[in-house]
């Protein structure tokens, strides 16, 4: 079955640029999202079609997607952005998620 | 606004049964694609089934195929999930999505938009 491996934490320090990425064979040849989840609450949206921000999020978060990765990026990194995310993709009549990253902003 | 809320969820014996209701309100029902991700304690996300707006096309992972069955009643706006043979590993924050799910400039899509707020189900003895 697909598998999408990211990197189980990633550390920014505030204003600077976080990059969290997700990784699967060809995933470039998918459509990769992105979700944000802070404790105690559910998943939000952050990035679809690969690089598209849905209404409301902010123009920091971005992504690419390209050969076998795909990252998140957010540039001038808030305090408010710490949080689990995790990348998901579409394959075989199945969603895959990967196993999340935690984002600690320090 | 768009919103879905879950119940249903409780405490059940391993190989009991429980089914998960999701109420849907703020957007039209019969033509959204839901789905059911759970989220066992302190673990990632894991997408458990996909039902299309007609009811027609239906998914399922692999861990709960064959015990676990989507449904939906488009006239009372709600979709469920019926639980077969529970198992511990079952054991997880149960969240319903509204889906989009399309082929967009040339590679399939699937991405879920809004979500509710999750129901609780513990299978334990």
């Amino acid at each position: 079955s697909y598998a999408l491996a990211q990197p189980p934490s990633v550390s920014v320090s505030p204003g600077q640029t976080a990059s969290i990425s997700c990784s699967g064979d060809k995933l470039g040849d998918k459509h990769t999202c992105w979700y944000q989840q802070k404790p105690g609450q559910s998943p939000i949206l952050v990035i679809y079609h690969d690089n598209k921000r849905p209404s409301g999020i902010p123009e920091r978060f971005s992504g690419s997607n390209s050969g076998n990765t795909a990252t998140l990026t957010i540039s001038g990194t808030q305090a408010m952005d710490e949080a689990d995310y995790y990348c998901q993709a579409w394959d075989s009549s199945t969603a895959v998620f990967g196993g999340g990253t935690q984002l600690t902003v320090l | 606004e768009v919103q879905l809320v879950e119940s249903g969820g409780g405490l059940v014996q391993p190989g009991g049964s429980l089914r998960l209701s999701c109420a849907a309100s703020g957007f039209t029902f019969t033509t959204a694609d839901l789905n059911w991700v759970r989220q066992a304690p302190g673990k990632g996300l894991e997408w458990v089934s996909h039902i299309s707006g007609s009811g027609l096309t239906i998914f399922y992972g692999d861990s709960v195929r064959g015990r676990f069955t989507i449904s939906r009643d488009n006239a009372k706006n709600s979709l469920f999930l019926q639980m077969n043979s529970l198992r511990a590993e079952d054991t997880a924050v149960y969240y319903c999505a509204r889906v989009s799910y399309d082929f967009w400039s040339g590679k399939y899509s699937y991405f879920m938009s809004v979500w509710g707020k999750g129901t609780t189900v513990t299978v334990s003895s």
